[in-house]
């Protein structure tokens, strides 16, 4: 069975630090890679993804994301954090099923 | 403009009835999809469909009930079997890429389901 496993749950960072959230799948075949950012009673908005070519992805809203197919991971990674950045954010691989991850709620602090 | 709707925002109902959440997308999208989202559990699949008169059940499909007539649509009735219905309800869409994965799902803005 495939899974998708962010490590953090909650990740509290100062403004205008950089920001890494993890995220690791379980898979031996190829998969495409999701990050998704939810504010508060909302949907889900696509911060970017990666279906094939090159393993350094960028996003939406400065978001970066590296993906390490020897590490099986896909972490998200910002230079800079900003307050508007305070959100839930959910990892996602697509095999021959959507799998999500549990999320990490990512809280900028002034 | 493209996109999903869903609706209502909110929604309040009594236990024991039965109550039908409104999705509908003009992506042009064959693939539709019904997740649960309970705080701290990330979202849980209750139904898919990949195309017009056919889905599935997705992991937590029970008390729950689905139907695809048009393309556009796929309504979700949460019934009276559901043993905990409160909930915020999210529905998505993608195209298939045709190797059995999909490409991004794209949400709507949810409906928060309040029963009492």
């Amino acid at each position: 069975a495939q899974s998708v496993t962010q490590l953090d749950s909650q990740v509290p960072v100062f403004e205008e630090a950089p920001v890494e959230l993890r995220c690791n799948y379980s898979s031996s075949v190829s998969v495409y890679l999701f990050w998704y950012v939810q504010y508060p009673n909302q949907g889900l908005q696509l911060l970017l993804k990666y279906l094939s070519g090159s393993t350094l992805v960028k996003g939406i809203n400065g978001f970066e994301a590296e993906f390490n197919k020897s590490q099986t991971s896909f972490h998200l990674r910002k230079p800079s954090v900003h307050i508007s950045d305070t959100a839930e954010y959910f990892c996602a691989v697509s095999v021959e099923q959507f799998y999500f991850g549990t999320g990490t709620s990512l809280t900028v602090i002034p | 403009d493209g996109g999903i709707t869903q609706s209502p925002k909110y929604l309040f109902r009594k236990e024991g009835q039965n109550v039908t959440l409104s999705c509908e997308q003009n992506l042009n999208h064959d693939a539709m999809y019904w997740y649960r989202q309970d705080p701290g559990q990330g979202l849980r699949l209750i139904y898919y469909s990949q195309i017009v008169n056919d889905f599935q059940k997705g992991d937590i499909a029970e008390g729950y009930s689905v139907s695809r007539e048009k393309k556009e649509s796929f309504p979700l009735t949460v019934t009276s079997a559901q043993k905990n219905p409160t909930a915020f309800y999210l529905c998505a869409s993608s195209i298939s890429s045709g190797t059995g994965a999909s490409y991004e799902q794209y949400f709507g803005p949810g409906t928060r389901l309040t029963v009492t």
